[in-house]
């Protein structure tokens, strides 16, 4: 079965770029569809974007002018990079298939 | 513009059963969505893909007690037997051209 994890800083400084990165095991990154996913602390979920293994994105009209993600499938993982944060990016991220999440990281923003 | 809209909560005794809506937005009645279930303090889990059929797939491990159905633009997820595992959020999700949408929510409580 395919699990995934999220790994990267638990803290980012406001205006800089967060930086995440899931590393799927039990499966090959080059199916499916693969995708980020957010949760700001006792609110809901917020889809961010998601990158097939050609390469080829889609992204959350709000966000897409500060994201980008991308696959490395040598290694079997893709990244998320959210530039110019605030403490409104402060969420658990998860990273997921269509089928499955990681159990996600708390990104928080703070100076 | 593709929303999903549920109700906040719901709630029912314990070894009754619970049944969740979620309303697909205006023009969009035929599209499938994705049912997904949040414990408290733990990641999101995949429970199944309802189609406009009524139709449904789900997740590894997702017990018979977890049922869905379709009418027109509404989707269900019926819970029969509740159990005390059974109290958590539920999210609906579904996907347009390039665009992944998640619905707010409905917390279920196990009385």
């Amino acid at each position: 079965q395919v699990q995934l994890q999220e790994s990267g800083p638990g803290l980012v400084k406001p205006s800089e770029t967060l930086s995440l990165t899931c590393t799927v095991s039990g499966g090959s990154i080059s199916s499916y569809y693969w995708s980020w996913i957010r949760q700001p602390p006792g609110k809901g979920l917020e889809w961010i974007g998601y990158i097939y293994y050609s390469g080829s994105t889609n992204y959350n009209p709000s966000l897409k002018s500060r994201v980008t993600i991308s696959v490395d499938t040598s290694k079997n993982q893709f990244s998320l990079k959210l530039s110019s944060v605030t403490a409104a990016d402060t969420a658990v991220y998860y990273c997921a298939t269509p089928t499955r999440w990681g159990q996600g990281t708390l990104v928080t923003v703070s100076s | 513009q593709l929303v999903l809209t549920q109700s906040p909560s719901a709630s029912a005794s314990l070894g009754a059963s619970v049944k969740l809506t979620c309303t697909l937005s205006s023009g969009h009645s035929s599209y499938a969505i994705a049912w997904h279930q949040q414990q408290p303090e733990k990641g999101p889990r995949y429970l199944m893909k309802l189609n406009s059929d009524g139709s449904h797939s789900k997740g590894d491990g997702i017990p018979d007690r977890f049922s869905g159905s379709s009418s027109g633009a509404e989707r269900y997820l019926t819970i029969s037997s509740l159990q005390s595992e059974d109290e958590a959020d539920y999210y609906c999700q579904t996907w347009g051209t390039g665009i992944h949408v998640f619905g707010t929510g409905t917390k279920v409580t196990v009385l």
